[in-house]
């Protein structure tokens, strides 16, 4: 079946620009994880998302960072102002439910200017 | 807080050797373990987790790792290495009824020579 899918799979943007960057989870899957790898910071968590509960969003690094989960399934997260510093890739999760393995997705290569 | 630490930045290993790849943890509360592997240019997978019961887990490739809980480790074992095992290994822990979150260690870049 259907992996974790991302778009798009690089985005270059300049300095100051709002940019989305959206996710399609697996059929099914409940959660719903974004995560942030870069060279500086490693892999860090962002926001997760679970069914109809407000989502965990205690791993944003600043009210830039926003993230929305349409119908229970894609979900888009918005970076505003971009900086250089949000130069990362992407990842975006998914599993069945809480606690269950995740699956990741290929992530978007973003590189701010 | 929960922190993930991979004590090796970089392992160098000829073909056939075997490899330990170290991961230690600080937590105060329950954790579920897990390793994941990124190959070059790809995705991440998982390797291995675990949950709970025995404490030797055995994953895919003929990965496997053993819990301790005394000395708050999750180290990762491989009998005899392939070309094909060159790929960044990261350590994650999520805790027990925090929804699943994954905090992640630095990474371990495994480098397989023939």
């Amino acid at each position: 079946g259907a992996g974790v899918s991302q778009s798009p799979s690089n985005k270059v943007t300049e300095k100051g620009k709002d940019v989305e960057l959206r996710c399609d989870p697996i059929s099914g899957h409940t959660a719903l994880y974004w995560y942030r790898q870069s060279l500086g910071q490693g892999l860090e968590f962002l926001i997760y998302f679970q069914g109809n509960s407000a989502p965990d969003k205690s791993g944003l690094p600043s009210d830039r960072f926003s993230a929305e989960r349409t119908g229970g399934s894609v979900s888009t997260l918005t970076i505003q102002r971009t900086q250089q510093e949000d130069s990362a890739v992407y990842l975006c999760a998914s599993s069945s439910r809480v606690q269950e393995t995740q699956y990741f997705g290929p992530g978007t290569r973003l590189l701010v200017l | 807080a929960q922190s993930v630490t991979q004590l090796d930045s970089q392992v160098p290993v000829f073909e056939e050797a075997p490899v330990e790849l170290r991961c230690n943890y600080s937590s105060s509360v329950s954790v579920y373990l897990f390793w994941y592997v990124q190959y070059p240019n790809q995705g991440l997978q998982l390797l291995l987790k675990y949950l709970s019961g025995s404490t030797l887990v055995k994953g895919i490739n003929g990965f496997e790792a053993e819990f301790n809980k005394s000395q708050t480790s999750f180290h990762l074992r491989k009998p005899s290495v392939h070309i094909s095992d060159t790929a960044e290994y990261f350590c994650a822990v999520s805790v027990y009824n925090q929804g699943g979150k994954l905090i992640f260690g630095q990474g371990t870049e495994l480098s397989v020579k023939p």
